[in-house]
Protein backbone atom coordinates (compact mmCIF):
# COMPACT_ATOMS: atom_id res chain seq x y z
CA UNK A 1 0.00 0.00 0.00
CA UNK A 2 1.61 3.38 -1.56
CA UNK A 3 1.18 5.92 1.68
CA UNK A 4 2.18 9.60 2.16
CA UNK A 5 2.10 11.22 5.50
CA UNK A 6 1.46 14.46 6.78
CA UNK A 7 1.31 15.74 9.98
CA UNK A 8 -2.57 16.93 10.30
CA UNK A 9 -1.24 20.02 12.56
CA UNK A 10 -2.73 22.73 13.49
CA UNK A 11 0.63 24.33 12.67
CA UNK A 12 0.55 27.34 14.11
CA UNK A 13 3.06 30.37 13.47
CA UNK A 14 3.21 34.21 13.73
CA UNK A 15 3.03 36.01 10.54
CA UNK A 16 6.03 37.15 8.62
CA UNK A 17 7.29 33.96 10.25
CA UNK A 18 8.55 30.70 8.66
CA UNK A 19 5.93 27.84 8.05
CA UNK A 20 7.60 24.24 7.80
CA UNK A 21 5.23 21.54 6.25
CA UNK A 22 6.70 18.24 5.97
CA UNK A 23 5.78 14.76 3.93
CA UNK A 24 7.04 11.51 3.79
CA UNK A 25 6.54 8.63 1.64
CA UNK A 26 6.40 5.21 1.18
CA UNK A 27 7.53 4.22 -2.33
CA UNK A 28 11.06 4.40 -3.25
CA UNK A 29 10.03 4.66 -7.50
CA UNK A 30 7.99 7.81 -6.89
CA UNK A 31 8.87 10.61 -9.14
CA UNK A 32 7.04 13.57 -9.48
CA UNK A 33 6.14 15.55 -5.95
CA UNK A 34 3.72 18.36 -5.64
CA UNK A 35 1.91 20.72 -2.55
CA UNK A 36 -1.07 22.10 -3.42
CA UNK A 37 -2.99 24.46 -1.33
CA UNK A 38 -6.94 24.07 -0.16
CA UNK A 39 -9.12 26.84 1.21
CA UNK A 40 -11.84 25.80 3.38
CA UNK A 41 -14.47 25.00 1.10
CA UNK A 42 -12.56 25.04 -2.09
CA UNK A 43 -10.38 22.59 -4.31
CA UNK A 44 -6.66 22.21 -4.24
CA UNK A 45 -4.57 24.58 -5.61
CA UNK A 46 -1.18 23.16 -7.66
CA UNK A 47 1.82 26.15 -5.91
CA UNK A 48 4.53 23.80 -5.90
CA UNK A 49 6.14 20.73 -8.15
CA UNK A 50 9.49 19.36 -7.68
CA UNK A 51 10.90 16.11 -9.28
CA UNK A 52 14.57 16.19 -8.42
CA UNK A 53 16.36 16.07 -4.92
CA UNK A 54 17.41 19.70 -3.94
CA UNK A 55 15.35 23.38 -3.32
CA UNK A 56 13.47 24.28 -5.92
CA UNK A 57 12.29 28.22 -5.16
CA UNK A 58 9.30 30.25 -6.65
CA UNK A 59 8.72 33.70 -4.92
CA UNK A 60 8.15 32.97 -1.11
CA UNK A 61 7.59 29.28 -1.34
CA UNK A 62 10.66 26.43 -1.55
CA UNK A 63 10.35 22.96 -1.84
CA UNK A 64 12.19 20.66 -0.75
CA UNK A 65 13.27 17.05 -1.80
CA UNK A 66 15.21 14.29 -0.32
CA UNK A 67 14.80 10.94 -1.96
CA UNK A 68 16.98 8.94 -0.08
CA UNK A 69 14.64 9.97 2.85
CA UNK A 70 11.89 9.65 0.93
CA UNK A 71 10.83 13.03 2.18
CA UNK A 72 9.78 16.35 0.91
CA UNK A 73 8.96 19.91 2.69
CA UNK A 74 7.71 23.09 1.93
CA UNK A 75 8.45 26.34 3.45
CA UNK A 76 6.66 29.54 3.30
CA UNK A 77 8.66 32.69 4.26
CA UNK A 78 7.20 35.67 5.22
CA UNK A 79 3.70 34.07 6.34
CA UNK A 80 0.68 36.06 6.17
CA UNK A 81 -2.92 35.48 7.31
CA UNK A 82 -3.69 34.81 3.70
CA UNK A 83 -1.81 31.38 3.69
CA UNK A 84 -3.69 29.84 6.03
CA UNK A 85 -4.96 26.93 4.49
CA UNK A 86 -4.55 23.12 4.39
CA UNK A 87 -1.71 22.01 2.13
CA UNK A 88 -1.87 18.69 0.29
CA UNK A 89 1.69 16.74 -0.01
CA UNK A 90 1.29 14.28 -3.02
CA UNK A 91 3.12 11.94 -5.15
CA UNK A 92 3.14 10.52 -8.39
CA UNK A 93 5.23 6.70 -9.16
CA UNK A 94 4.88 7.69 -12.74
CA UNK A 95 1.77 6.44 -13.97
CA UNK A 96 -1.56 8.41 -13.76
CA UNK A 97 -1.81 7.27 -10.40
CA UNK A 98 -1.15 10.41 -7.59
CA UNK A 99 -1.05 9.73 -4.10
CA UNK A 100 -2.32 12.84 -1.94
CA UNK A 101 -1.73 13.37 2.15
CA UNK A 102 -4.80 13.97 4.15
CA UNK A 103 -3.31 17.24 4.71
CA UNK A 104 -1.58 19.71 7.10
CA UNK A 105 -3.91 22.67 8.58
CA UNK A 106 -1.73 25.91 8.69
CA UNK A 107 -3.01 28.93 10.25
CA UNK A 108 -1.24 31.97 10.37
CA UNK A 109 -1.60 34.45 13.63
CA UNK A 110 -1.41 38.26 12.22
CA UNK B 1 -10.81 30.37 -20.38
CA UNK B 2 -12.57 28.54 -17.39
CA UNK B 3 -10.01 25.58 -16.76
CA UNK B 4 -12.29 22.89 -15.09
CA UNK B 5 -16.00 22.86 -14.15
CA UNK B 6 -17.86 20.99 -12.32
CA UNK B 7 -22.04 20.71 -12.17
CA UNK B 8 -24.01 20.35 -9.96
CA UNK B 9 -22.01 22.05 -6.94
CA UNK B 10 -24.20 20.48 -4.56
CA UNK B 11 -26.91 17.79 -4.88
CA UNK B 12 -28.62 15.79 -1.89
CA UNK B 13 -30.13 11.85 -3.08
CA UNK B 14 -31.94 9.48 -1.05
CA UNK B 15 -30.69 5.79 -0.97
CA UNK B 16 -30.48 3.91 -4.09
CA UNK B 17 -31.03 7.12 -5.96
CA UNK B 18 -28.93 7.23 -9.51
CA UNK B 19 -27.23 10.58 -10.35
CA UNK B 20 -24.18 11.51 -12.84
CA UNK B 21 -21.76 14.27 -11.91
CA UNK B 22 -20.27 16.57 -14.97
CA UNK B 23 -16.79 17.63 -15.30
CA UNK B 24 -15.36 19.45 -18.60
CA UNK B 25 -12.17 21.03 -19.00
CA UNK B 26 -10.81 23.57 -21.81
CA UNK B 27 -7.20 23.20 -21.72
CA UNK B 28 -6.77 20.83 -23.91
CA UNK B 29 -5.74 18.51 -21.35
CA UNK B 30 -5.10 14.65 -22.61
CA UNK B 31 -6.16 13.43 -18.93
CA UNK B 32 -9.10 13.99 -16.49
CA UNK B 33 -9.52 12.39 -13.24
CA UNK B 34 -12.14 12.17 -10.31
CA UNK B 35 -11.10 11.67 -6.75
CA UNK B 36 -13.57 11.87 -3.82
CA UNK B 37 -12.38 13.71 -0.05
CA UNK B 38 -13.49 12.57 3.10
CA UNK B 39 -12.61 14.81 5.95
CA UNK B 40 -9.42 13.33 7.73
CA UNK B 41 -8.14 11.45 4.42
CA UNK B 42 -6.81 12.72 1.56
CA UNK B 43 -7.91 12.97 -2.02
CA UNK B 44 -8.72 9.18 -3.46
CA UNK B 45 -8.93 8.68 -6.73
CA UNK B 46 -12.17 7.08 -8.10
CA UNK B 47 -11.04 6.60 -11.78
CA UNK B 48 -8.84 8.47 -14.58
CA UNK B 49 -8.78 8.63 -18.25
CA UNK B 50 -5.30 8.62 -19.71
CA UNK B 51 -6.61 9.87 -22.99
CA UNK B 52 -10.03 10.16 -24.93
CA UNK B 53 -11.29 6.15 -25.40
CA UNK B 54 -10.02 5.22 -22.14
CA UNK B 55 -10.83 4.93 -18.59
CA UNK B 56 -9.19 3.00 -15.80
CA UNK B 57 -10.01 2.64 -12.08
CA UNK B 58 -8.43 4.02 -9.03
CA UNK B 59 -8.36 3.78 -5.45
CA UNK B 60 -11.99 3.47 -5.25
CA UNK B 61 -14.15 2.39 -7.99
CA UNK B 62 -16.29 0.22 -6.50
CA UNK B 63 -20.43 2.09 -6.74
CA UNK B 64 -19.55 4.15 -9.49
CA UNK B 65 -18.45 4.49 -13.53
CA UNK B 66 -17.08 6.63 -15.51
CA UNK B 67 -17.57 7.64 -19.34
CA UNK B 68 -15.12 9.83 -21.67
CA UNK B 69 -17.78 11.52 -23.73
CA UNK B 70 -15.04 13.63 -25.39
CA UNK B 71 -11.53 15.05 -24.88
CA UNK B 72 -13.25 17.79 -23.00
CA UNK B 73 -15.79 15.96 -20.85
CA UNK B 74 -15.33 12.94 -18.12
CA UNK B 75 -18.69 11.93 -15.87
CA UNK B 76 -19.12 10.31 -13.43
CA UNK B 77 -22.21 8.26 -12.44
CA UNK B 78 -23.54 6.44 -9.26
CA UNK B 79 -25.91 3.98 -10.24
CA UNK B 80 -27.12 3.21 -6.91
CA UNK B 81 -26.33 5.82 -4.43
CA UNK B 82 -25.22 4.92 -0.99
CA UNK B 83 -24.54 6.57 2.94
CA UNK B 84 -21.14 5.78 2.46
CA UNK B 85 -20.74 7.87 -0.84
CA UNK B 86 -21.58 11.52 0.97
CA UNK B 87 -18.26 12.89 -0.09
CA UNK B 88 -16.95 15.95 -2.03
CA UNK B 89 -16.21 15.10 -5.60
CA UNK B 90 -13.65 16.72 -7.34
CA UNK B 91 -12.69 16.38 -10.93
CA UNK B 92 -9.08 17.22 -12.35
CA UNK B 93 -7.17 17.37 -15.32
CA UNK B 94 -3.27 16.96 -16.51
CA UNK B 95 -1.48 17.35 -19.31
CA UNK B 96 2.22 17.86 -18.37
CA UNK B 97 4.48 15.78 -15.39
CA UNK B 98 1.18 14.77 -13.55
CA UNK B 99 0.70 18.17 -12.48
CA UNK B 100 -3.30 18.13 -11.86
CA UNK B 101 -5.78 21.30 -11.96
CA UNK B 102 -8.96 20.75 -9.89
CA UNK B 103 -12.72 21.72 -10.30
CA UNK B 104 -14.70 23.40 -7.95
CA UNK B 105 -16.05 20.41 -6.54
CA UNK B 106 -19.66 18.60 -5.84
CA UNK B 107 -20.90 18.38 -2.43
CA UNK B 108 -23.01 14.92 -2.30
CA UNK B 109 -25.16 13.93 0.23
CA UNK B 110 -26.98 10.82 0.10
CA UNK B 111 -29.89 9.90 3.23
Amino acid sequence: QKEVEQNSGPLSVPEGAIASLNCTYSDRGSQSFFWYRQYSGKSPELIMFIYSNGDKEDGRFTAQLNKASQYVSLLIRDSQPSDSATYLCAVNTGGFKTIFGAGTRLFVKA
Amino acid sequence: NAGVTQTPKFQVLKTGQSMTLQCAQDMNHNSMYWYRQDPGMGLRLIYYSASEGTTDKGEVPNGYNVSRLNKREFSLRLESAAPSQTSVYFCASSEVKWEQYFGPGTRLTVT
